[in-house]
């Protein structure tokens, strides 16, 4: 079993919709939750990070973190064709500067 | 922001010869940087993990004669693939962690797109 599942996609949405961007994780010692936007060819950019449960919001975006589930989301409001890219989980355990911990990605395509 | 300046950003080369990839943090100091390698439409793999000064940490599986890693100031390291194969054709990213950023920032290069004949 993967230490972070993320379903790939593709995920094909009209301009407009709500898009719901799901990751799961087994290692509970997780603290730190962080979404990165890729665009094809380009390296990750980072989205948001969140630090334990609860929902943390910027523009657009809200990042969703249940430690109770093991499941975190990223939220996308009003998406738009540029919003077009993957779309990666990644984790760090508490107290290390360490390596992330990458989901495989979800691809999503916004359609106008 | 901070900003990791990666060079080339794609690169051709011939089958037993050596490519190497250069990162730079532009506005802060890498004490770590990270080396992946990415396959199309999957995650990123991470190669080898160095910290100023020491020698690198490579990953399970991950050769360290032929992925060369050198981390030998705060705002460089680099990555040498040497002997090159048509197998190590990939997609290679850098990232940096550094002092002054605190977890969750770390700094993606723009990537280097290899590709061996």
């Amino acid at each position: 079993q993967k230490e972070v599942e993320q379903d790939p996609g593709p995920l094909s949405v009209p301009e407009g919709a709500i898009v719901s961007l799901n990751c799961t994780y087994s290692n509970s010692a997780f603290q730190y939750f962080m979404w990165y936007r890729q665009y094809s060819r380009k390296g990750p950019e980072l989205l948001m990070y969140t630090y334990s449960s609860g929902n943390k919001e910027d523009g657009r975006f809200t990042a969703q973190v249940d430690k109770s589930s093991k499941y975190i989301s990223l939220f996308i409001r009003d998406s738009q064709p540029s919003d077009s890219a993957t779309y990666l989980c990644a984790m760090v355990p508490a107290g290390n500067t360490g390596k992330l911990i990458f989901g495989q990605g979800t691809t999503l395509q916004v359609k106008p | 922001g901070a900003v990791v300046s990666q060079h080339p950003s794609w690169v051709i080369c011939k089958s037993g010869t050596s490519v190497k990839i250069e990162c730079r943090s532009l506005d802060f100091q890498a004490t770590t940087m990270f080396w992946y390698r990415q396959f199309p439409k999957q995650s990123l793999m991470l190669m080898a993990t160095s910290n100023e000064g020491s020698k690198a940490t490579y990953e399970q599986g991950v050769e360290k004669d032929k992925f060369l890693i050198n981390h030998a100031s705060l705002t460089l390291s680099t990555l040498t693939v040497t002997s090159a194969h048509p197998e190590d054709s990939s997609f290679y990213i850098c990232s940096a962690w550094g002092s002054g950023q605190g977890t969750g920032s770390y700094t993606f290069g723009s990537g280097t797109r290899l590709t061996v004949v």
